[in-house]
């Protein structure tokens, strides 16, 4: 069965400082990973996901991930962070594209200080 | 940028009382899903739906729970006689294949069991 473990549930930066959340799956077979945002009292957006393809993955905001299979990990970054970018962040994996279910890892509660 | 719409935002509901928590999907995607959110917790999957069928279900959907895609377009969760510990935010997730693949969520109804 495949899981996802965020390590750390609280990271803060200063705004302007790299951003680094991470995120380690464990899957037994070819996993597709997703990084969700979500804010205070709003829903779950997408920020990037890697199927196929190009380990290194842009998304929305600034934000880009690097699918690692030796390491099994799909690392959060944003070079530069903005005060926008507190909020909650969610990485996810599925190992079926075909209607398999999303597992969420425990979450990481990124605070931007000034 | 399609959307999965989810209504009501808020439910306010006695303990013992059924509610019907609806989604509507987008529109080309054929795999639809419920997740669970408890206050501060991860978000858990609940149920996916294929076909006018369940195609997985977790533990946590026992037989409190059904879901119905009760015509062309919407996609609906009934609790039957809910109690203090269904109080959470519960996600509608829609998703294509192939090229089409990812998970698009909507933004939650917030369900409050008193």
């Amino acid at each position: 069965a495949q899981s996802v473990t965020q390590l750390g549930s609280h990271v803060s930066v200063s705004e302007g400082a790299l951003v680094l959340l991470r995120c380690n799956y464990s899957s037994s077979v070819p996993p597709y990973l997703f990084w969700y945002v979500q804010y205070p009292n709003q829903g779950l957006q997408l920020l990037l996901k890697y199927t196929t393809g190009a380990t290194l993955v842009k998304g929305i905001n600034g934000f880009e991930a690097e699918f690692k299979k030796s390491e099994t990990s799909f690392h959060l970054t944003k070079p530069s962070a903005h005060m926008s970018d507190a909020a909650e962040y969610f990485c996810a994996v599925s190992t079926d594209n075909q209607g398999g279910k999303l597992i969420f890892g425990q979450g990481t509660e990124l605070s931007v200080k000034p | 940028e399609p959307e999965v719409t989810q209504t009501p935002s808020h439910q306010v509901t006695q303990m013992g009382q059924e509610v019907i928590l609806r989604c509507v999907p987008i529109s080309n995607h054929l795999y639809f899903y419920w997740y669970r959110q408890i206050l501060g917790q991860k978000v858990e999957f609940l149920v996916s739906f294929y076909n006018n069928e369940i195609s997985e279900k977790s533990e946590i959907f026992d037989d409190q729970f059904s879901v119905e895609r009760p015509d062309g377009s919407n996609f609906t969760l009934k609790i039957r006689s809910t109690k203090l510990e269904d109080s959470a935010m519960y996600f509608c997730a829609s998703s294509g294949q192939g090229s089409n693949y990812g998970y698009t969520f909507g933004s939650g109804t917030r369900l409050t069991v008193v």
